[in-house]
């Protein structure tokens, strides 16, 4: 069975663009969850969605968006890139994180560097 | 909403040795706790969890144990290897925050040979 599968692994982008991460959890698992990973904040919750609905949400601006599709793939989308925005996005997927105990599996992450 | 302490940052120990990390939460309503290892570029992998209704579980020797009424949990490793080395992340949800972990610090652990 594969596991979470995240693209692109590793980009580069400059002030000001925008960049969309795509993840593509393990097959049967309907919720997908993103994180962003720093050296200084360490793992911080995004956005968690389920059934192509977004269901919780993190500490994060605006800029920071996603969605999921029927297939249970799902994209964020960072808007206005800042140099902070620099970061391992990590994405997870679980069969239906309301259950209790729902185990949550994580890809490799997408590294991106802002400049 | 849920706050996750984890102690120490660094751990340092001679192969063989044991090694505990500990974590404490803040929201009584968390009733999952994962544990997380991280080698260095590599995505964090579950390594062991736990749930609110079991004091402990043991996988070979990786153990954790919880405390709801204190709000901690541990991790215990015995007979470390060097291969043990990474960092090691708690993590609390449950509730209303389904799909959301609320993860500790971390903890760097280092195994010398």
């Amino acid at each position: 069975k594969a596991g979470v599968t995240q693209t692109p692994r590793y980009l580069i982008k400059t002030r000001g663009q925008q960049v969309t991460l795509s993840c593509s959890p393990i097959s049967g698992h309907r919720s997908v969850s993103w994180y962003q990973q720093t050296p200084g904040q360490g793992l911080q919750f995004l956005f968690e969605y389920f059934s192509e609905t977004q269901r919780n949400k993190g500490n994060f601006p605006g800029r920071f968006s996603g969605r999921q599709f029927s297939n249970s793939r799902s994209e964020m989308n960072v808007s206005t890139l800042e140099l902070g925005d620099s970061a391992l996005y990590l994405c997870a997927s679980s069969m239906d994180s309301s259950l209790s105990g729902n185990t949550i599996y994580f890809g490799e992450g997408s590294w991106l560097t802002v400049v | 909403g849920e706050n996750v302490e984890q102690h120490p940052s660094t751990l340092s120990v001679q192969e063989g040795d044991s090694a505990v990390i500990k974590c404490t939460y803040s929201d009584s309503a968390s009733n999952y706790f994962p544990w997380y290892k991280q080698e260095l570029g590599k995505r964090p992998q579950l390594i062991i969890d736990i749930r609110s209704n079991v004091g402990e579980k043991k996988d070979q020797r990786i153990a954790v144990t919880l405390n709801k009424t204190a709000k901690h949990f541990s991790l215990h490793i015995t007979e470390t290897q060097p291969e043990d080395s990474a960092v090691y992340f708690c993590a609390a949800t449950g509730g209303t925050s389904y799909g959301k972990l609320t993860f500790g610090q971390g903890t760097i652990l280092t195994v010398h040979p």
